[in-house]
C-alpha cells in the first residue's frame, strides 16, 4: 500500500453505536489530520496531530475522539453521533506542520463515507 | 481568522474554451493550495503557491498568486472533458500547517 489509506470506505451506524475510523499513511510523514466534508459546506478541519501529539482541536464535539498511537496511524472514535454528522471524513498527512522553505502539501486518503441513521 | 472564498461555485463550459476560477482570502496566508476532487474520490494536490507573483502551470491549468490583493486564480486553457471535477483552493494561516478551504468550484466541461 502506498500513500494514505482509510478504512472502512463506507460506514452506516445508528446513533447509539460506537465505531472507529482508521487512517494509515505510508509516506513517513510527521503530521496527520482529520477533515469533515459535508454536502453543502467547505471542508472543515477537525483535528491536527504532529509527532503523535494533538496540536489542534477545532471546536469538535466530544462525540468525536481522535487517537494517534504512532506517526503512521490515526483513528477517529465515534459514539452517540447525530444524523447531521453524516459526511465524508478525510484523513490527510504532511511531512511536517509548516515548511515554508519548500513546497509542501497535504496528501489525502480516499475518505470514509459515514451515514448516521 | 482566515476565510477563503471561491467563485464561481459552479461552472459549465464548452470544450476548447478558456476560463478562470477565483480564490479570495481574508488575511495573511503562508501559501495557497489548489486541489482537485473527482466525484466520490479524494483530493489530489495540483499546486502550491508560496510567494507573491508565483505562477505554476501543469498542462491546461495555470495557477497564480497575488498576495497584495489576497487573490489566487486557476486558469483553464482550452478545456477538455477530463478536467471536469471540483476544484478547491485552500490557504494556510502562518506557521500552523492548517488548511482552510474554499467552498469548491464544480467544473463541468461539455463536449
Amino acid at each position: 500500500e502506498t500513500g494514505v489509506t482509510q478504512t472502512p470506505r463506507h460506514l452506516v451506524m445508528g446513533m447509539t453505536n460506537k465505531k472507529s475510523l482508521k487512517c494509515e499513511q505510508h509516506l513517513g510523514h510527521n503530521a496527520m489530520y482529520w477533515y469533515k466534508q459535508s454536502a453543502k459546506k467547505p471542508l472543515e478541519l477537525m483535528f491536527v496531530y504532529s509527532l503523535e501529539e494533538r496540536v489542534e482541536n477545532n471546536s469538535v464535539p466530544s462525540r468525536f475522539s481522535p487517537e494517534c498511537p504512532n506517526s503512521s496511524h490515526l483513528f477517529l472514535h465515534l459514539h452517540t453521533l447525530q444524523p447531521e454528522d453524516s459526511a465524508l471524513y478525510l484523513c490527510a498527512s504532511s511531512q511536517d506542520l509548516a515548511r515554508v522553505s519548500r513546497k509542501d502539501t497535504q496528501y489525502f486518503g480516499p475518505g470514509t463515507r459515514l451515514t448516521v441513521l | 481568522e482566515l476565510k477563503v472564498e471561491q467563485n464561481p461555485l459552479f461552472l459549465s463550459m464548452q470544450e476548447g474554451k478558456n476560463y478562470t476560477i477565483y480564490c479570495n482570502y481574508s488575511t495573511t496566508s503562508d501559501r495557497l493550495y489548489w486541489y482537485r476532487q473527482d466525484p466520490g474520490k479524494s483530493l489530489e494536490s495540483l499546486f502550491v503557491l508560496l510567494s507573491n507573483g508565483a505562477v505554476k502551470q501543469e498542462g491546461r491549468l495555470m495557477a497564480s498568486l497575488d498576495t497584495k490583493a489576497r487573490l489566487s486564480t486557476l486558469h483553464i486553457t482550452a478545456a477538455v472533458h477530463d478536467l471536469s471535477a471540483t476544484y478547491f483552493c485552500a490557504g494556510s494561516p502562518s506557521n500552523t500547517g492548517k488548511l482552510i478551504f474554499g467552498q469548491g468550484t464544480t467544473l463541468q466541461v461539455k463536449p
